[in-house]
């Protein structure tokens, strides 16, 4: 499968658990993408990457979310001190410049915090 | 910021009757616009693009700024259509901003 893979597919964790989820995207894509979905919800922006830098962040994205993407190829988006809020599918999408927004997503991690 | 607006969560049609599902957005300049879909237990993936005037799986859907709408619209629904569809508009120079969508069931 040569798409865009994420891992885990389902993380249930305790609040105040810290989580990291990663993110493999379409090898020759330079751009990757984080949106987080909520129950009844679109996809939200959560930040993005071109190659290793990462570009924009969302003000969604508090202080203890985190993602990077260290060598431009897969990037981890760490979650520190969850919370029931946190809940949610956490997707991750990956591009080329030349697709003109054409994202590939892939098929997400759900994370449940208890 | 841009906004997209899906007035529809939910829209049920008969087979073989057509299907209009509505989008309208907020953008001050020339959007450029998309609608996703999901299928069951599969991965949201591109419809189709405004910029590329495309039919895609008998899918279309024109732009009208007059009304900032970009409805999807099929002549002839089937049952395979059911999904949840998006509408997204890209805001800045790179990401996408989504409605929060509307599940089409297609009953036989």
């Amino acid at each position: 499968d040569t798409g865009v893979s994420q891992d885990p597919r389902h993380k249930i964790t305790k609040r105040g658990q810290n989580v990291t989820f990663r993110c493999d995207p379409i090898s020759e894509h330079n751009r990757l993408y984080w949106y987080r979905q909520t129950l009844g919800q679109g996809p939200e922006f959560l930040t993005y990457f071109q190659n290793e830098a990462q570009l924009e962040k969302s003000r969604l994205l508090s202080d203890r979310f985190s993602a990077e993407r260290p060598k431009g190829s897969f990037s981890t988006l760490e979650i520190q001190r969850t919370e029931q809020g946190d809940s949610a599918m956490y997707l991750c999408a990956s591009s080329s410049a030349g697709q003109a927004y054409g994202y590939t997503f892939g098929s997400g991690t759900r994370l449940t915090v208890v | 910021a841009q906004r997209v607006t899906q007035p529809e969560k939910l829209l049920s049609v008969f087979k073989g009757a057509p299907v209009e599902l509505k989008c309208n957005y907020s953008y001050s300049g020339s959007p450029e616009l998309f609608w996703y879909v999901q299928y069951s237990r599969q991965r949201l993936q591109l419809l189709l693009r405004h910029i590329s005037r495309e039919s895609i799986k008998g899918f279309t859907a024109d732009l009208n700024k007059g009304e900032t709408s970009f409805h999807l619209k099929k002549p002839f629904a089937q049952e395979e259509d059911s999904a949840m569809y998006y509408c997204a508009v890209v805001q800045g120079a790179q990401k996408l901003v989504f409605g929060q969508g509307t599940r089409l069931t297609i009953n036989p």
